[in-house]
Order: C-alpha cells, then structure tokens, then sequence
C-alpha cells in the first residue's frame, strides 16, 4: 500500500498565485522527497527534506516538515503556466532503503 | 547518455505474452528500482536493488513478474503471460545509494499495453 497520500488531488490556479500542496504519511521516516511529473514523462526530483528539518527553500519551492503529524507542505510561490504537472511526496522509511510515493497533486496553472 | 535510459519506450502486446522491459541506469548508481503507474495513479513500487544485496521484491504483484540485474548495472523486467490488467507504464529510477539517503534519477517509462 501506498505511504503517503497528497492533498488536494487537483489544483487549478492562475498565474502569478501560489500553489499549497500537502502530503501525509503513515510511519516514521528518514526524509520526505517531492517530485514533478510532466504528462507522460518520468518524475524528476525537486527537493529533498530530512526528518531533522522543519523548513527548506529552493528557488520558488518551500517545503516544511512536521514529523508530529506526519505530513509535509510543497509550496509554489509566483506560479508559472510552466509549473503545470503532477506533483508527488515519497517517503524513505527508517530502515528500508525503498522509497514510497504517495497518490500526486494534479496542478493546473492558467496565463 | 547521462540519465537513465529505458526501452522500450512504447510496447503492445496480446494477453498471453511474455515481455522483457530494459533499465540502463546512471553509471556508478548502485541503488536501482522499478515502479509502476497505471493511467492518472501514483507509483507502485515493485522491486529494488541495492548493490550486491538480495533485492527486495516485495512490490512484485505476482510470480508472473520477475526482474534481474546483471553485473550490477542492467535491469531486466519480465512479465509472463501477460494480463490487461498489467497495462501500465513501468519507471525504472536509480540513485547513488540507499534510496532513503537520496534523491532518484527517473527514466522515461515504458508504456505497456496488453490487448
């Protein structure tokens, strides 16, 4: 079974907004990774957080991890048509090796 | 190339058949997976290996579906007798370690369809 589980399923925004997708996961883990998904294509990394972090940026990205409720944020600031894709969480659980994702955001970003 | 390389990248088959998927992956990666996407769903993870280690096939759904890497590097996927069900498309990824340590390198997939 899946670990983690993103919500919303879908967003759909217009340029220029910012874009809050969240992930929450059922065991402990060693760190949380989101990846981006184009239609059709393969997943490319995005941003990695350890369970020892709260908080971490790249670029447009903010990602915030609080392992008392095991769940995640991905925020995009000043969105871009470009952003458009799926966007997935996935766990790496304390001793497995195995990474897990979670069901994806479906984000839709409008000119 | 640089990146993880799958072929092929579009397979149809009739139910019954057998096919055999193909990773190439980074080169000195020694973490190396298989997952599985059916049509506007997550990942399924299938199996994992990890060096010279015993791979964890934990994720295989039946013993129609086996996968192999030789010489560390090449994975082959194969699924016997295929069923409509096995539609879907198969993403090989590999990274430089244990994958709870690091981020994973994602081929393009193969699109299998079982008619």
């Amino acid at each position: 079974s899946q670990q983690g589980e993103e919500d919303p399923q879908a967003l759909s925004i217009q340029e220029g907004e910012n874009a809050t997708m969240n992930c929450s996961y059922k065991t402990s883990i060693n760190n949380l990774q989101w990846y981006r998904q184009n239609s059709g294509r393969g997943l490319v990394h995005l941003i990695l957080i350890r369970s020892n972090e709260r908080e971490k940026h790249s670029g447009r990205l903010r990602v915030t991890l609080d392992t008392s409720k095991k769940s995640s944020s991905l925020l995009i600031t000043a969105s871009r048509a470009a952003d458009t894709a799926s966007y997935f969480c996935a766990t790496g659980n304390t001793g497995f090796q195995k990474l897990v994702f979670g069901t994806g955001t479906r984000l839709l970003v409008s000119p | 190339g640089a990146g993880v390389s799958q072929s092929p990248s579009n397979k149809v088959t009739e139910k019954g058949k057998d096919v055999e998927l193909r990773c190439d992956p980074i080169s000195g990666h020694t973490a190396l997976y298989w997952y599985r996407q059916s049509l506007g769903q997550g990942l399924e993870f299938l199996i994992y290996f990890q060096g010279n280690s015993a791979p964890d096939k934990s994720g295989l759904p039946s013993d129609r579906f086996s996968a192999e890497r030789t010489g560390g590097s090449v994975s082959t996927l194969t699924i016997q007798r295929t069923q409509q069900e096995d539609s879907a498309v198969y993403l090989c990824a590999s990274s430089r370690g244990g994958g709870s340590t690091g981020e994973l390198f994602f081929g393009e997939g193969s699109r299998l369809t079982v008619l």
